[in-house]
């Protein structure tokens, strides 16, 4: 079974550009979450997505931060405009149903100079 | 505000050497308690779901116990290709389970 796919890998932009994050989760995972990891710490969650629904978007920027998971599969994540602290690991992750298990995916590195 | 806290940050251990890693959490509500791991430019790898005080499970090196303030992580005579970062994280039970994650124990096992 494919894991939990994203792209790009890693990215490199200049602060005030714009960034966007795709994510394809595991096929038939309902629940698809964003989350941004900082160097040493663990894993915050952004964005909670149930099929095309938004479940939690408490601790997502909305100044600067926006996510839409279209037709319930893929998912992309952009930030507008970046920040220097916006610098992190951006995190997809789903799961069948909430509240099962959540798989996740390799991340996107993201650096912002 | 639920709150998980790792102990310790970081640990050292020779091949072989047995240790356990320390996860305390405040929640209202536990629905349950997991244990991740991560490995340098990957995404966390699940390991372990705890739902209740007295709970047990075991993998290979690895056995995750539950109480209802902590959780340990112990490991048997572990080998190098277990040093990787282990993440504890917690749901509750009324809300939409989302995962709340302490910051991590880096584990390095020297042969």
């Amino acid at each position: 079974e494919a894991g939990v796919a994203q792209s790009p890998r890693y990215k490199i932009i200049e602060k005030r550009q714009s960034v966007a994050f795709w994510c394809n989760p595991i096929s038939g995972h309902a629940t698809l979450y964003w989350y941004q990891q900082i160097l040493g710490q663990g894993p915050k969650l952004l964005i909670q997505f149930q099929n095309n629904g938004v479940v939690d978007d408490s601790q997502l920027p909305k100044d600067r931060f926006s996510a839409e998971r279209l037709k319930g599969v893929d998912s992309t994540l952009k930030i507008q405009p970046a920040k220097l602290e916006d610098s992190a690991v951006y995190l997809c992750a789903s799961s069948l149903d909430y509240p099962d298990t959540q798989y996740f995916g390799p991340g996107t590195r993201l650096t912002v100079l | 505000e639920d709150q998980v806290t790792q102990s310790p940050e970081a640990l050292r251990l020779q091949e072989g050497e047995s240790s356990s890693l320390n996860c305390s959490y405040t929640v209202s509500g536990l629905r349950g308690l997991f244990w991740y791991r991560q490995d340098p430019g990957k995404g966390p790898e699940f390991l372990f779901t705890l739902y209740s005080a007295g709970e047990e499970k075991e993998k290979e090196r690895l056995k995750a116990t539950l109480t209802k303030k902590e959780s340990f992580l112990h490991i048997t005579a572990p080998k190098p290709e277990d040093s990787a970062t282990y993440l504890c994280a917690v749901s509750r039970g009324v809300s939409n389970y989302k995962l709340t994650f302490g910051k991590g124990t880096l584990l390095t096992v020297n042969p």
